[in-house]
């Protein structure tokens, strides 16, 4: 079965530094990865997805993930944070019915 | 294009009502599929409804139930409410169903007392 791991429930960082969210993933077949954002009171929002074309995928909002499949990893980077950026971030893979089986997510603060 | 639009954003309801949400998906999407997130148990798939029909089913009691319109608008039912009922309800539609992406919108925020 399918599944995800966030590594850390909440992440710190200050404004201009590197953003690392950490997810790993479980397949037993080739996955399909995502990573969606969610902003106070309101839905999510994707911010990229792998789909096995390339295993570096760039997001928008300046956020990109590396597909790493000797260490079963999807983690989400962003070279300089910005205030803005402070949300929950979701990392999910489709399961075997297709359904999104969505990780316990992360939540950003930033600091100015 | 509009995005998906769920009402309404929130509501409040006492144990044992029942409630309905309603979900308009992107114009040209054929797929609405529900969520349910709560802070215990995070995202949570309930079901899928493509051309009326409802195509995949989550691990939910059948006091959620949900149907879709033929203009694929689509409604999720609750009846008997319970506290733990009590979550954020996002809806997301899709061209052509879970395999492609989906697009949620901003959800309706159900407590119930």
């Amino acid at each position: 079965a399918q599944s995800v791991t966030q590594l850390g429930s909440h992440v710190s960082v200050s404004e201009g530094a590197l953003v690392l969210l950490r997810c790993n993933y479980s397949s037993s077949v080739p996955p399909y990865l995502f990573w969606y954002v969610q902003y106070p009171n309101q839905g999510l929002q994707l911010l990229l997805k792998y789909t096995s074309a390339a295993t570096l995928v760039k997001g928008i909002n300046g956020f990109e993930a590396e597909f790493k499949k000797s260490e079963t990893s999807f983690h989400l980077t962003k070279p300089s944070a910005h205030m803005s950026d402070a949300a929950e971030y979701f990392c999910a893979v489709r399961g075997h019915t297709d359904k999104l089986i969505f990780g316990t997510g992360t939540r950003l603060q930033v600091f100015p | 294009k509009a995005g998906v639009t769920q009402t309404p954003r929130y509501l409040i309801k006492t144990r044992g009502q029942q409630v309905t949400l309603s979900c308009s998906p992107i114009s040209g999407h054929r797929s609405v599929s529900w969520y349910q997130q709560t802070p215990g148990q995070g995202l949570q798939f309930l079901f899928e409804y493509f051309s009326e029909t409802q195509r995949n089913k989550g691990n939910f009691p059948g006091r959620f139930s949900g149907r879709q319109f033929s203009n694929s608008r689509s409604e999720m039912n609750v009846s008997t409410l319970e506290l733990g009922d009590s979550a954020l309800y996002l809806c997301a539609s899709s061209e052509t169903g879970l395999a492609d992406t989906q697009y949620f919108g901003p959800g309706t925020r159900l407590t119930v007392l």
